[in-house]
């Protein structure tokens, strides 16, 4: 929805490289989640922050709620790394629910 | 782990019937079920937000005479379409999770709706 800003929509890599992903957010957000979507629409858990960083293997996420953004950084791009990625926010209007941001379809190519 | 399960993974209707979803927790005890609705262009809706013993709050543009929820317990719940029609099509998301913890939200697979 509006709260969130994803960039880049679409992304394309090669195997080896790195890339970041951004999301702004445009209103109070307490804790941000980070998806990867399968080509069947599994929603798969990347990362759940309510501030700071965590790192999993060759992904890394940081979360900045005084400056309203998130971001996921890839490294060294698989090709198992492809699919649509996803920032979703907990914030206003509803705490407990997630606003989404529009995606980031990801390609590696070898 | 936290697991979420959905069923049907995919179900076709006729336009003007209706069909019900299902949403099954694993491993915790999903006391808030959001319901969403993921267009074929991949933006997310939030359709309604459940919490175990309290009123099931509609967003804007949904409401519970057209997806009627159920949420009995901590492990599962439910929702139909009623009397769906091309624009109701889309790929349905239950997200879980115990709002007594962490605030993570687990998601099932989802159910993919074509209306016919």
């Amino acid at each position: 929805g509006d709260q969130v800003e994803q960039s880049p929509s679409a992304l394309s890599l090669h195997e080896g490289t790195s890339s970041a992903l951004r999301c702004n957010f445009t209103t109070t957000t307490r804790s941000v989640q980070w998806f990867r979507q399968n080509s069947r629409g599994s929603l798969i858990n990347l990362f759940y922050l309510a501030s700071g960083t965590k790192e999993n293997g060759r992904l890394k996420s940081a979360f900045d709620s005084k400056e309203l953004y998130s971001t996921l950084h890839i490294r060294d791009a698989q090709l198992e790394d492809s699919g649509t990625y996803f920032c979703a926010a907990e914030g206003m209007p509803n705490y407990n629910v997630l606003y989404f941001g529009s995606g980031t379809k990801l390609t590696v190519e070898p | 782990g936290a697991l979420v399960y959905q069923y049907p993974r995919r179900t076709i209707c006729k336009s003007g019937t209706s069909m019900r979803m299902e949403c099954q927790a694993v491993g915790f005890q999903a006391t808030s079920v959001a319901w969403y609705r993921q267009s074929p262009q991949k933006t997310f809706e939030l359709i309604a937000l459940s919490t175990v013993n309290s009123a099931i709050k509609y967003e804007q543009n949904f409401t519970q005479e057209k997806f009627p929820i159920s949420h009995p317990n901590l492990s599962f719940s439910s929702m139909t379409v009623l009397n769906a029609y091309l624009e109701d099509r889309g790929l349905y998301l239950c997200g879980a999770r115990d709002d007594r913890g962490d605030a993570e939200q687990f998601f099932g697979p989802g159910t993919r709706l074509t209306v016919l």
